[in-house]
């Protein structure tokens, strides 16, 4: 059974620290890995995504891969009440361009000013 | 840009009933996948369609069915429903397929009664 892993949460960061989700997957093989924002009441939005290992940085917001150890990880700095959310990892397995993309089931984040 | 337009929004059926929700990808996009989402299980994959054929299927049984147009366009069919089925069906649409991400669309809230 191929799954992906997320802690539901909630996790509560007051404004302006750094928020720390994380993910690990278990399909080895795993080639393409994505985080998605989803506000209560609406559908998920794609904000990341990374294929190889190490970080990448896109304004205030960091993912990072390690294949090796099967987990992947987003850094939200100065955390906004704008970004409570649940936040899902997504993890495309073993398929190259046709591969399921599997998701996990969320953490909540809770930003309070 | 358009992006993924899906209907109904809402719908309201009967067990035993079949429904068929509709979803028109982002122009250009050739890959389609349709995802259920309930608060239990979180987002699980249904199917994916590229040109016209279904390239992968999730686990669920033969009443959950779906089809791709030559424009791309998707529907999927529900038959014979159960109070189970109740979900928000939210369909996703890719350039080329899973590797690459997705753009979701709004939904369709299906309640069972």
């Amino acid at each position: 059974q191929k799954e992906v892993e997320q802690n539901s949460g909630p996790l509560s960061v007051p404004e302006g620290a750094i928020a720390s989700l994380n993910c690990t997957y278990s399909d080895r093989g795993s080639q393409s890995f994505f985080w998605y924002r989803q506000y209560s009441g609406k559908s998920p939005e794609l904000i990341m995504s990374i294929y190889s290992n190490g970080d990448k940085e896109d304004g205030r917001f960091t993912a990072q891969l390690n294949k090796a150890s099967q987990y992947v990880s987003l850094l939200i700095r100065d955390s906004q009440p704008s970004d409570s959310a649940t936040y899902l990892c997504a993890v495309n397995m073993s398929g190259g361009s046709q591969g399921n993309l599997i998701f996990g089931k969320g953490t909540k984040l809770s930003v309070k000013p | 840009k358009a992006g993924v337009t899906q209907t109904p929004r809402y719908l309201i059926k009967t067990r035993g009933q079949q429904v068929t929700l509709s979803c028109s990808p982002i122009s250009g996009h050739r890959s389609v996948s349709w995802y259920q989402q309930t608060p239990g299980q979180g987002l699980q994959f249904l199917f994916e369609y590229f040109s016209e054929t279904q390239r992968n299927k999730g686990n669920f049984p033969g009443r959950f069915s779906g089809r791709q147009f030559s424009n791309s366009r998707s529907e999927m069919n529900v038959s014979t429903l159960e109070l189970g089925d109740s979900a928000l069906y939210l369909c996703a649409s890719s350039l080329a397929g899973t590797a690459y991400g997705y753009t979701f669309g709004s939904g369709t809230r299906l309640t069972v009664v």
